[in-house]
């Protein structure tokens, strides 16, 4: 099975513009979740989604949005950027039939810098 | 809330060494723990999961890992450290196998040879 891709693997963006990232599970996964690692704040989970619906939020501001498609493949979006947005972003899927026994498995990431 | 520490940023270990790796773990319910590996400018590879079928946990790559509920902690160990191993480690916790990762602030470990 292939593995999660995320694209694009880099970006660079100046303040004030938005970025849209992409994220691929892997073939039969429903849950993607989505987190953000910097060298400040460390690995910090972000959002999850599960069948299209938002089913777990941490503590971001509302500038980070993300969706999810019937095909399980999932953006997130972050409006007006900041320099402290700057960061590797890493989508994880989960197959998500037993919660319990499940695991995520992380993508190679999105590498975004913001100027 | 649940949460992770480990203890030590950085750790240093000769080759065929001995690679321990510590974490300690705070959870208010019974806790499914991991450890990942990030190799540089990759994603994070799951390296093994406690799950409470087994306290004595074999991963990857030689890699395994003791879930003590007394002294509340999961450290990560190698008999026998390999060049290969040079990554950064990071423990994490959740409640549930797929719910929202808790991440430890992680632990660099250099190989010398």
């Amino acid at each position: 099975k292939a593995g999660v891709t995320q694209t694009p693997r880099y970006l660079i963006k100046t303040r004030g513009q938005q970025v849209t990232l992409s994220c691929s599970p892997i073939s039969g996964h429903r849950s993607v979740s989505w987190y953000q690692q910097t060298p400040g704040q460390g690995l910090q989970f972000l959002f999850e989604y599960f069948s299209e619906t938002q089913r777990n939020k941490g503590n971001f501001p509302g500038r980070f949005s993300g969706r999810q498609f019937s095909n399980s493949r999932s953006e997130m979006n972050v409006s007006t950027l900041e320099l402290g947005d700057s960061a590797l972003y890493l989508c994880a899927s989960s197959s998500s039939e037993t919660r319990a026994a499940d695991t995520q498995y992380f993508g190679p990431g999105t590498r975004l810098t913001v100027l | 809330a649940q949460s992770v520490t480990q203890l030590g940023s950085h750790v240093s270990v000769s080759e065929g060494a001995l690679v321990l790796l510590r974490c300690n773990y705070s959870s208010s319910v019974p806790p499914y723990l991991f450890w990942y590996v990030q190799y540089p400018n990759q994603g994070l590879q799951l390296l093994l999961k406690y799950t409470s079928a087994a306290t004595l946990v074999k991963g990857i790559n030689g890699f395994e890992a003791e879930f003590k509920k007394s002294e509340t902690s999961f450290h990560l160990t190698k008999p026998s450290a390999h060049m290969s191993d040079a990554a950064e480690y990071f423990c994490a916790v959740s409640r549930f196998g797929n719910e929202k990762l808790t991440f430890g602030t992680g632990t660099r470990l250099t190989i010398i040879p």
